[in-house]
């Protein structure tokens, strides 16, 4: 079983405040994805990241995926309000490239 | 262009009723997923189609059924609703990966 272990569970802060949030497996992927749900809304994707060690930037948060690819992280710089809400990550599921693995999520909260 | 679009947004059952939820999407897309999302469990496969006139099972396919009648709709059916399937309802869509979601679907089953 591919498991995705997303750490921490739950993650109150401050507005402006920095923020890493952990996504690991012991299995290797071909890629992975993260995924943010606002309340009341479906996951929206945010990036995939292909190759082990590649970092991609979308604005103030910065994604890595680590050199074995078994695991990822986001980082967000100046938290916002509007950031808050649940990151998932997902990886490509039993070798098929089209069903997922879902780790349980970061429940975001970012307070003015 | 909608994307993924699912009906009802909410619904309350009583325990042995049925019911069908649509899922449409407008991305001509060959997969489509039904997932439920329970708080602690995480997105769970319920069931999934790899093209029309074709379905899966997933992680939890226990007491849903599903039909791809047509390439763009979705349909997940509770023959017998039981309080365990009190949970929010995604639908998703994919040509290949990622996943496009729609809004979900609460359900309540008293």
């Amino acid at each position: 079983t591919q498991l995705l272990e997303q750490s921490p569970q739950f993650l109150s802060i401050q507005e402006g405040e920095n923020l890493t949030v952990y996504c690991n497996s012991s299995s290797v992927f071909s890629s992975l994805q993260w995924y943010r749900q606002e309340p009341g809304e479906g996951p929206v994707l945010l990036v995939t990241v292909v190759t082990g060690g590649e970092v991609k930037k979308l604005k103030r948060l910065t994604f890595q995926f680590g050199d074995a690819r078994k695991d990822s992280s986001l980082h967000i710089t100046a938290a916002q309000p509007g950031d808050t809400g649940l990151y998932l990550c997902a990886a490509p599921k039993g070798g098929s490239n089209y069903k997922l693995t879902f780790g349980k999520g970061t429940l975001l909260t970012v307070n003015p | 262009n909608a994307g993924v679009t699912q009906t009802p947004k909410f619904r309350v059952l009583k325990t042995g009723q049925s019911m069908t939820l649509l899922c449409a999407q407008d991305m001509n897309h060959e997969y489509m997923y039904w997932y439920r999302q329970d708080p602690g469990m995480g997105l769970r496969l319920i069931h999934y189609s790899v093209g029309e006139g074709t379905t899966a099972k997933g992680e939890v396919p226990d007491g849903y059924n599903v039909s791809r009648l047509k390439k763009q709709n979705f349909l997940l059916g509770l023959e017998s609703a039981a309080p365990s399937q009190t949970s929010v309802y995604f639908c998703a869509s994919s040509s290949s990966s990622p996943q496009f979601f729609g809004p979900g679907t609460r359900l309540t089953v008293l």
